[in-house]
This record gives C-alpha cells, sequence and structure tokens, in this order.
C-alpha cells in the first residue's frame, strides 16, 4: 500500500542552524510532492511545490529537494528562527490522474530554540 | 479575497446527534477538498468536488457521512448519528485546477463528540 512516513521525533535545533526534515515514501510514483506548515491548532499553509522532473527548490530560507530514485524529499530551513518553530507535512500528489487529491505524512515538529 | 473560511471553528455534540459544517472556498477556485485529521497524524482525504460535482469519496467516508457544494460555490459536509470514533478536526480545501496544484486550507473546524 501507498505510504508516506516522516520522522516522528520532534527536531530541536538552536537558532540560526539549518533544520532537515525527511519525508520518505514507497509504492508510490508521484507527480509532485509538497510542503505545507501548520501551527497548532489551525489548518496547513502551502509552503512549496516540487515536480518530479525538478531535483530542487528554494524559496528564500527554505530549499526542497526530490529524489525520485531514492523516494525521498528533503525539507532544510537555514538560518532558522524560534518563528520556524510548527509541524511541517509532507503531501504527495495520490497518483491518480489529475485529481489533486493528496497524501499526507504524519508531520515532523520543529522547535527551535533561542 | 480573505482566504478559505469555515464555520463553526469549534462544535461539540453528543453522540448520536447530527451536526453540519460548512466550507467557504476562494471565490475563483473550482476544486474543493474535506479532509479530517486526528491529533499527531497527518490530514486524510475524505472528498472533493470539481464545480458542483462530487467526483471521488474515501472508503473512510461512511454512509452517515454526505458532502454538498449546490451551486459549485460553498461546501456542507453533515455527519448523521455522530459516534466519539468522528472527534476530530475537518479541514476544508480549495484549489484552482488549471493552474497547479496548490491547496489552500481553512482554519478547520474541531469536532468533539461526547
Amino acid at each position: 500500500s501507498q505510504k508516506i512516513e516522516q520522522n516522528s521525533e520532534a527536531l530541536n535545533i538552536q537558532e540560526g542552524k539549518t533544520a532537515t526534515l525527511t519525508c520518505n515514501y514507497t509504492n508510490y510514483s508521484p507527480a509532485y510532492l509538497q510542503w505545507y506548515r501548520q501551527d497548532p491548532g489551525r489548518g496547513p499553509v502551502f509552503l512549496l511545490l516540487i515536480r518530479e522532473n525538478e531535483k530542487e527548490k528554494r524559496k528564500e530560507r527554505l530549499k526542497v529537494t526530490f529524489d525520485t530514485t531514492l523516494k525521498q524529499s528533503l525539507f532544510h530551513i537555514t538560518a532558522s528562527q524560534p518563528a520556524d518553530s510548527a509541524t511541517y507535512l509532507c503531501a504527495l500528489d495520490s497518483g491518480s490522474s489529475n485529481t489533486g487529491k493528496l497524501i499526507f505524512g504524519q508531520g515532523t515538529t520543529l522547535q527551535v530554540k533561542p | 479575497d480573505t482566504g478559505v473560511s469555515q464555520n463553526p471553528r469549534h462544535k461539540i455534540t453528543k453522540r448520536g446527534q447530527n451536526v453540519t459544517f460548512r466550507c467557504d472556498p476562494i471565490s475563483e477556485h473550482n476544486r474543493l477538498y474535506w479532509y479530517r485529521q486526528t491529533l499527531g497524524q497527518g490530514p486524510e482525504f475524505l472528498t472533493y468536488f470539481q464545480n458542483e460535482a462530487q467526483l471521488e469519496k474515501s472508503r473512510l467516508l461512511s454512509d452517515r457521512f454526505s458532502a454538498e457544494r449546490p451551486k459549485g460555490s460553498f461546501s456542507t459536509l453533515e455527519i448523521q448519528r455522530t459516534e466519539q470514533g468522528d472527534s476530530a478536526m475537518y479541514l476544508c480545501a480549495s484549489s484552482f485546477s488549471d493552474r497547479g496544484d496548490t491547496q489552500y486550507f481553512g482554519p478547520g473546524t474541531r469536532l468533539t463528540v461526547l
């Protein structure tokens, strides 16, 4: 069955360091992968989308890589700040033709300490 | 545009009661999605609409759940004869299918079934 896994343990880092979050998937051939941020009690907020033919994508302090051979995406936040503390979700398209239906990982909670 | 809105934000009900939630998507978006999220998990897909047509329903969506989008604008999700296992955050998201695959989420409705 299709499966998406993210680091289940919370990630604690010091302000200014780079946070790296991992998303692995099996039994999928997604056309794209997305990363969302979710704060407690709120809906997810879209951050970045990377397509299967793209290796890397950047947006300000964020960088995402997508390795379709390893079936893995890495999400980096450089020069992290306490305001980056949140849960980060990766999501893949379901593989069904153009439904837009997303399959989410369980999320990784990031805590950035001042 | 103010984004996706959902009402109510919180709902507490007794087991066996019916509840209805509303989602107002971003106005020009033709796709609308419903997801359910429990604590410590990522959102799980329930159903989606393109305009007023409901195109896919998850197996998670039992016969007690029904969703509508009568005029291709707002949507409602009704749960009949609620059970304690229905307690969760119900998230709505919208997208414009011809402009890529980013989904914009609402703040969610937190349902507690006593």
